[in-house]
């Protein structure tokens, strides 16, 4: 089936620091992917749709300037977390959906997550 | 706008029990959803899915019920097993293009007593 690589699992870094998170498609092209975030005992919330080849569409309340997109291919999306503080900490979860296959109505698959821990 | 809830944060089952998780939505726009499982630490995995001209599909020991009157879907396990145990979230997508995402719900903790 279809499966989404997301790297790395985990980050711990100091407050300031910009961290890069991709997330792959691995035997399917996307030219959607989704970037959510997600806190303890919490629903996951969408932060941005990433769109192969032009700009990504940020939800209501998500700063574009912290949180940058590039889905520079059909397999890989990055979500970069800029000049990252201690509310930032979160795990963030990407999605891709195989357009491919059957029509709009096929399921997303989601990556494992990125745990980041903001010191 | 679209809003997905469910009914009950945590659930308690008995190993072999059957277990049922509600989950009620908002838009009479949707015409797809999805329960999604998600174990500690990772991303939620794929359960089932159904659409909205469908009243009931089942899967392995899963079937998933979707009643369009009353805006609400349940999934429901049969036999429960340890490995059930995780937090299920129902989601749905708006009809439209493909590039819809998927609203998720608030989340039920399903706990399997051994």
């Amino acid at each position: 089936g279809a499966v989404v690589s997301q790297h790395p699992s985990r980050v711990i870094c100091k407050s300031g620091t910009s961290v890069k998170i991709e997330c792959r498609s691995l035997d399917f092209q996307a030219t959607t992917m989704f970037w959510y975030r997600q806190f303890p005992k919490q629903s996951l919330m969408l932060m941005a749709t990433s769109n192969e080849g032009s700009k990504a569409t940020y939800e209501q309340g998500v700063e574009k300037d912290k949180f940058l997109i590039n889905h520079a291919s059909l397999t890989l999306s990055t979500l970069t977390v800029t000049s990252a503080h201690p509310e930032d900490s979160s795990f963030y979860i990407c999605s891709a959906r195989d357009q491919g296959t059957g029509g709009p109505n096929q399921p997303q698959h989601f990556g494992d997550g990125t745990r980041l821990s903001i010191l | 706008g679209e809003s997905v809830g469910l009914h009950l944060p945590t659930l308690s089952v008995q190993e072999g029990d059957n277990s049922i998780i509600n989950c009620a939505y908002s838009n009479s726009a949707s015409d797809y959803f999805i329960w999604y499982k998600q174990e500690s630490g990772k991303g939620p995995q794929f359960i089932i899915d159904i659409r909205s001209n469908m009243d009931k599909r089942q899967g392995q020991r899963v079937t998933v019920l979707l009643n369009k009157t009353v805006k609400h879907l349940s999934l429901q396990i049969a036999a429960t097993q340890p490995g059930d145990s995780a937090v299920y979230f129902c989601a749905s997508r708006v009809r439209g293009s493909g590039n819809t995402p998927l609203v998720f719900g608030k989340g039920t903790r399903l706990s399997v007593i051994a």
